[in-house]
């Protein structure tokens, strides 16, 4: 089955304390992407790339790490977390460019930074 | 930057009923719009992309607009269900084709 998942679905951490949020797709999409989405504010983009090594900011790329060293995983790493990280995460893919084809979400993250 | 709202926060229809959820963008007029649909605690799922040059698209009972003189998208849900209720979102391209814009979305919730 086509798809894109993440690891872990529910987490509870400190402030500080490394974490990296794993997202892996089985499509050979090139496309992945790290999204955020807060209450009234929507999905923002955090980070975003169009291949292997090549890495981009999105909207909100402060306190967030990625890699792309395979095709199929797009690591998000938060090296210190803080509070305002709090939030729900997606990861999608595409096979090309977010804009000319559908982004294909995973689960969700949601996350709680004490 | 390329700013997109989704201007209702809410909309109740009653069953049978067509849902009309609005889309607005500012600056330029993007490429293309996306549409998605996202339930309460999973990811979004695309529904459907309407190109700048498109004035119209239809898939089943969905039906979207692009209006490029009012900066604006509009999404029909046609003889709406309770299953339909859930988040809408638009979606535009911002800086080149790799990243994207969400609007906050618009929460349809049809009645019985």
């Amino acid at each position: 089955e086509a798809q894109v998942t993440q690891n872990p679905r529910y987490l509870i951490t400190v402030t500080g304390k490394k974490l990296t949020v794993t997202c892996s797709q089985n499509m050979n999409h090139e496309y992945m992407s790290w999204y955020r989405q807060d209450p009234g504010l929507g999905l923002r983009q955090i980070y975003y790339s169009m291949n292997v090594e090549v890495t981009d900011k999105g909207d909100v790329p402060e306190g967030y790490k990625v890699s792309r060293k395979e095709k199929r995983n797009f690591p998000l790493i938060l090296e210190s977390p803080s509070p305002n990280q709090t939030s729900l995460y997606f990861c999608a893919s595409s096979p090309w460019g977010a804009s000319q084809e559908t982004q294909y979400f995973g689960p969700g993250t949601r996350l709680l930074v004490l | 930057s390329q700013k997109i709202e989704q201007n209702s926060e809410a909309l109740n229809i009653q069953e049978g009923k067509t849902a009309t959820l609005t889309c607005n963008y500012t600056n330029y007029s993007p490429a293309y719009l996306q549409w998605y649909r996202q339930d309460p605690g999973r990811g979004p799922v695309f529904l459907l992309l309407i190109r700048e040059n498109e004035k119209e698209k239809r898939k089943e009972r969905l039906k979207v607009t692009f209006d490029t003189t009012l900066k604006q998208s509009l999404f029909h849900i046609t003889a709406s269900q309770p299953a339909d209720s859930a988040t809408y979102l638009c979606a535009r391209p911002s800086g080149g084709y790799q990243k994207v814009t969400f609007g906050t979305g618009t929460k349809l919730q049809v009645i019985p």
